[in-house]
């Protein structure tokens, strides 16, 4: 158990619809990351927040938003859905994103949400 | 977005064989991270490097960071059923934004059948 915990672990739902993952980072960490694995397929970063603030963006269709609240957790907002947005999503957290030791560069994921688009 | 080239891309192997996989970069790291993910699950993680020519060991696990820094390598010795799953690399670019890492696209274990 990495101590990151998401919600749902699984999403069904319709092409148009909107949907939003929840993840709670591990206790004391500061940064929340957010990745989407399609079927065989690797991890593609979608966006970063560190202590509330949003601090890198990847591949994120506009389609797409987070954020990360004053408790840590974060949130993860897809909407208009399309089939190709079905997919596993990964959230992962780290103590920090700067000024750190190496030890900061680790990170510890969640055990995801599938999400199946109909 | 740059990528880590991981090979091999998959593998079968028989209980009791040696495993070994490896991801290089055209870019330095300062670190190197190894992960296993079981279907369905998140990637767990397995082994961290911080050093060029660091070796460590987790169990029948062993990787090292590469002296170039633009390499690392993992072995899994004696293997049984359960080491069957996907291993991803992922490393942080020296001079990149910490906490940010990039990963490889995964080496897939299965039995031999």
């Amino acid at each position: 158990d990495s101590g990151v915990t998401q919600t749902p672990k699984h999403l069904i739902t319709a092409t148009g619809q909107r949907v939003t993952l929840r993840c709670s980072p591990r206790s004391g960490d500061l940064s929340v990351y957010w990745y989407q694995q399609s079927l065989d397929q690797g991890l593609q970063f979608l966006i970063q927040y560190y202590n509330g603030e949003e601090r890198a963006k990847g591949n994120i269709l506009e389609r797409f938003s987070a954020q990360q609240f004053p408790d840590l957790h974060s949130e993860l907002n897809l909407s208009s859905l399309e089939l190709g947005d079905s997919a596993l999503y990964f959230c992962a957290s780290s103590p920090r994103t700067s000024g750190g030791p190496s030890s900061y560069n680790e990170q510890f994921f969640g055990p995801g949400t599938r999400l199946t688009v109909l | 977005g740059q990528q880590l080239n991981q090979s091999p891309q998959s593998m079968f192997i028989q209980e009791g064989e040696d495993v070994s996989m490896n991801c290089t970069s055209s870019s330095i790291f300062n670190t190197w991270l190894w992960y296993k993910q079981d279907p369905g699950e998140g990637p767990v993680l397995l082994i961290a490097l911080y050093k060029a020519g660091e070796l460590t060991s987790n169990g029948r696990l062993t990787a090292q960071f590469g002296i170039t820094r633009k390499d690392s390598f993992l072995n899994i010795s004696a293997s049984i059923p359960s080491d069957v799953g996907i291993y991803f690399c992922a490393g942080h670019r020296y001079g990149g934004s910490q906490g940010n890492l990039i990963f490889g696209k995964g080496t897939k274990l299965s039995v031999k059948p």
